[in-house]
């Protein structure tokens, strides 16, 4: 993940539209990315997540997608729905020693 | 199943006052992690514990300590708390250290005036 300060970037989808949020991860040796989803006054939801031997992997409604080549990272949410609305953060395994969290984006969802 | 809880979710303390917030886990979880997060920037890792009887500095450890009570508690305590303390404090664990998904509690938010 990659930290943008304190502005965070915006996402504002429309309900019922599919959402897609991206991540940059810098370090080619990362073998492990986890997404995690964080509303307001809460603490980090596991999401998803998946292995570098991997390039996509599905869940409830939310896809992974991993782009080694590229080193980048996808969250596609399906159907977006107000409950979505949320700061959204990746991570990766540094080296097999601990997870970098992005600073994360911010998901608004339009009714 | 509760998951992850800290203890207190606020705290309002005076520069050079101590305090320890309180994490617990019920998931048996071996790897237990304590972080801050300012805004706008991403977790910061303390402390850790890769198991129980273990601890080990994070990124962000100056003017904090952590004892791993068991396997379930792992605290931290802040000696003498100053203003750049001020932070949401994150507990989580995990079953292993590596690659595997952390779960967090729902976080302490620290004041120090």
């Amino acid at each position: 993940g990659e930290s943008v300060g304190l502005h965070l970037p915006t996402l504002s989808v429309q309900e019922g539209d599919n959402s897609i949020i991206n991540c940059a991860y810098s370090n080619s040796a990362s073998d492990y990315f986890i997404w995690y989803k964080q509303e307001s006054g809460k603490g980090p939801q596991f999401i998803i997540d998946i292995r570098s031997n991997m390039d996509k992997r599905q869940g409830q409604r939310v896809t992974v997608l991993l782009n080694k080549t590229v080193k980048h990272l996808s969250l596609q949410i399906a159907a977006t729905q107000p409950g979505d609305s949320a700061v959204y953060f990746c991570a990766d395994d540094l080296n097999g020693n601990k997870l970098v969290f992005g600073a994360g984006t911010i998901l608004r969802v339009k009714s | 199943n509760a998951g992850v809880t800290q203890t207190p979710k606020f705290q309002v303390l005076k520069t050079g006052q101590s305090m320890t917030l309180q994490c617990a886990q019920d998931m048996n979880h071996n790897s237990m992690y304590w972080y801050r997060q300012d805004p706008g920037m991403g977790l910061r890792l303390i402390y850790y514990s890769a198991s129980e009887g273990t601890t080990d500095k994070g990124e962000v450890p100056n003017g904090y300590n952590v004892s791993r009570l068991n396997k379930r508690e792992f605290s931290l305590r802040l000696e003498s708390a100053a203003p750049s303390q001020t932070s949401v404090y994150f507990c989580a664990s995990s079953e292993w250290r590596v690659a595997q998904a952390q779960y967090f509690g729902p976080g302490t938010r620290l004041t120090v005036t």
